[in-house]
Order: structure tokens, then sequence, then C-alpha cells
């Protein structure tokens, strides 16, 4: 049972390039998420989406492009990759609500992206 | 706005009780959730509180307070492996999703 696979888990950039961080899961969730973890800051979202073709912005969407095609892939776009965009990056998914059931999030392993 | 505070980092002895706090300021509320995230790791899912009152699992167990605005996560029996960061997160009352902000977390470090 994969759960949320998130690809590259390591990425060198230079300032400037574009790239596109994948995340895909298994458990047909309608609910996905992005989130950057810098230190010091904890957890913060950048882009959600409650179902194919509807996206959501989070609290730090500048410099993010997502889409939902899929029920099953939530790609996040770097569109100018800048120094401040350093981070290590997790998708997220879970079920939207159900009667009794909690909601949680389910984490891919991370992606480290370094913007030199 | 949504505000979400917990200590920063907090030092334990193996074998001993310890309790990490969570306050919180936000616009809504649908529910507090508490994450164990080890170094390196993704988050993994600990506990859920929506109504009042305690729920424990195991070594584990998490208190809510709506009316304050305040929570608290308590590991009993410490193990070295409970050394971790604990997230505390709130969801969005206008959500039914999984949208959850998160405070800054609080590192554990379990001394032997």
């Amino acid at each position: 049972n994969a759960g949320v696979t998130q690809t590259p888990k390591f990425q060198v950039l230079k300032t400037g390039q574009s790239m596109t961080l994948q995340c895909a899961q298994d458990m047909n969730h309608e609910y996905m998420s992005w989130y950057r973890q810098d230190p010091g800051m904890g957890l913060r979202l950048i882009h959600y989406s409650v179902g194919a073709g509807i996206t959501d912005q989070g609290e730090v969407p500048n410099g993010y492009n997502v889409s939902r095609s899929t029920t099953e892939d939530f790609p996040l776009r770097l569109l100018s990759a800048a120094p401040s965009q350093t981070s290590v990056y997790f998708c997220a998914s879970s079920y939207m609500e159900l009667a009794g059931y909690t909601g949680e999030l389910f984490f891919g392993e991370g992606s480290r992206l370094t913007v030199l | 706005g949504q505000n979400i505070d917990q200590p920063t980092e907090m030092t334990a002895t193996e074998g001993a009780i310890v309790q990490i706090n969570c306050t919180y300021q936000t616009s809504g509320f649908n529910g507090l959730f508490w994450y164990q995230q080890h170094a390196g790791e993704a988050p993994t899912f600990l506990s859920y509180n929506v109504l009042d009152g305690l729920e424990e699992k195991g070594r584990f167990s998490s208190f809510l307070s709506r009316s304050k605005g305040y929570s608290y996560l308590l590991l009993k029996e410490l193990q070295m492996k409970d050394s971790a960061s604990y997230l505390c997160a709130v969801r969005d009352g206008s959500s039914n999703t999984g949208k959850l902000i998160f405070g800054q977390g609080t590192t554990l470090q379990v001394k032997p």
C-alpha cells in the first residue's frame, strides 16, 4: 500500500529555474494539499484541492502553481525558483468528512529542495 | 487571523510524564490534531479532539478546552523513541476537509 508518494526526494535548483514536485495518492482521497516546512515556522499551507478540477490558495501561495486533473495526482510547480523557496515540501491527503471520521491528513515522505 | 502557539523546546527524562501545551486563536474551529514528527521524516497522526475533554490512546492522551482555546498532549512513561517534534494543528471551522493550520511544533528531547 503506497499511500502518498512524492518525487523527487531531493532537488537542487538554480535561481530562476522551474520545476514540478510530483504527488500521487492511491487511497482515493478527495482532499490533497501541499505544505512547506521551514525551521521555526512549522508547516505552512501552500495550495489545496477538494477534488479534481478544484484548487485554492493556502497561507503562502506566491511563486507556486497547482492543478488537479485527476483524483490521484496533485503536482506543485515552481515557476521561477528563488532562494526563499529552499524548504522541505510535504504533500498530504485525506478523505472529505464522513460521519464520525476525523479527516486526518496522510503525509508523503517529503521533498527537500535547495535553490542556489 | 489564525494563531497557534506551542513551546519551542522541551526536555524530559525517560520514564517520566511530559505535557505539551497548545493555545489557539482561529477564525473558526472544527477539530484539533496532534502529530508526531521524527527528524527527517513525515508527520504521523497521534490524536484528534473535537469536543471538550480527554482522549486517551495508550501512553498518549490529548485534552481540549474549546472555551479556553487550549489543548495539551500528555505523554506517559517516556521512552527514548519519543524524542521528536510534536505538532498541534487546528482544522478551519468553515471546512470539512483536512485543511489544517499548524503551530510551529515542540521539539521534545528525552534524556536517559
